[in-house]
């Protein structure tokens, strides 16, 4: 069965340093691929997805994911953190060929002045 | 153009009451799926609904049912609510036309708790 995991439960960074959230995914095929963000109280806006192609997507807010199929991993990336970039980010596979999605359980980043 | 919305916001239910939360979309959608989240587990997908009138099961469907009786509705009910359904339910919603991996976009969440 399809499942992703997100390693760490937390992650501290100071504002205008890099960050990089790990995501792992089981899966036998090619995965479509996802990464959304939920602010305190509110719902999941997506930042980015990967379905084929270039391995290195760009969303929102200035956030990028590599895709690397030998490390089962899609991590995302933001050189520069921003105070407003402090909220629960979660990674997410479809499942099977449907349109279910997958989740993993969260990284909650914290942003230090 | 709403999105996603979700109606109650907020609930407070007694163990054994009913309740229906109702989730709307103005995307024209045929897709739409009820999830519910609880610290630690991330979201997981209870049931969800391939086009008016379809429903089917997803992860944790036990004690809730769902009804699609228009495209833009999809609504989600507690017959006999449990402590263990506190949690933070969201709806969303997506249109298959872009193949599996096509958005979902998600509403603001309705938080219930049961005592």
């Amino acid at each position: 069965a399809q499942s992703v995991t997100q390693p760490d439960i937390h992650i501290t960074v100071s504002e205008g340093a890099s960050l990089e959230l790990r995501c792992n995914y089981s899966y036998g095929a090619t995965p479509y691929l996802f990464w959304y963000v939920q602010s305190p109280g509110q719902g999941l806006q997506l930042l980015l997805k990967y379905f084929s192609g270039d391995t290195l997507v760009q969303g929102i807010k200035g956030f990028e994911a590599e895709f690397k199929r030998s490390q089962s991993s899609f991590n995302l990336r933001k050189p520069s953190v921003h105070w407003s970039d402090a909220a629960e980010y979660f990674c997410a596979v479809v499942a099977d060929s449907s349109y279910k999605l997958i989740f993993g359980s969260g990284t909650r980043l914290l942003v230090r002045p | 153009n709403a999105g996603v919305t979700q109606t109650p916001k907020f609930r407070v239910l007694k163990t054994g009451q009913s309740m229906t939360l109702l989730c709307a979309q103005d995307m024209n959608h045929e897709y739409m799926y009820w999830y519910r989240q609880d610290p630690g587990m991330g979201l997981r997908l209870i049931h969800y609904s391939v086009g008016e009138g379809t429903t089917a099961k997803g992860e944790v469907p036990d004690g809730y049912n769902v009804s699609r009786l228009k495209k833009q509705n999809f609504l989600l009910g507690l017959e006999s609510a449990a402590p263990s359904q506190t949690s933070v339910y969201f709806c969303a919603s997506s249109s298959p036309s872009g193949g599996a991996g096509d958005t979902q976009y998600f509403g603001p969440g309705t938080r219930l708790t049961v005592l």
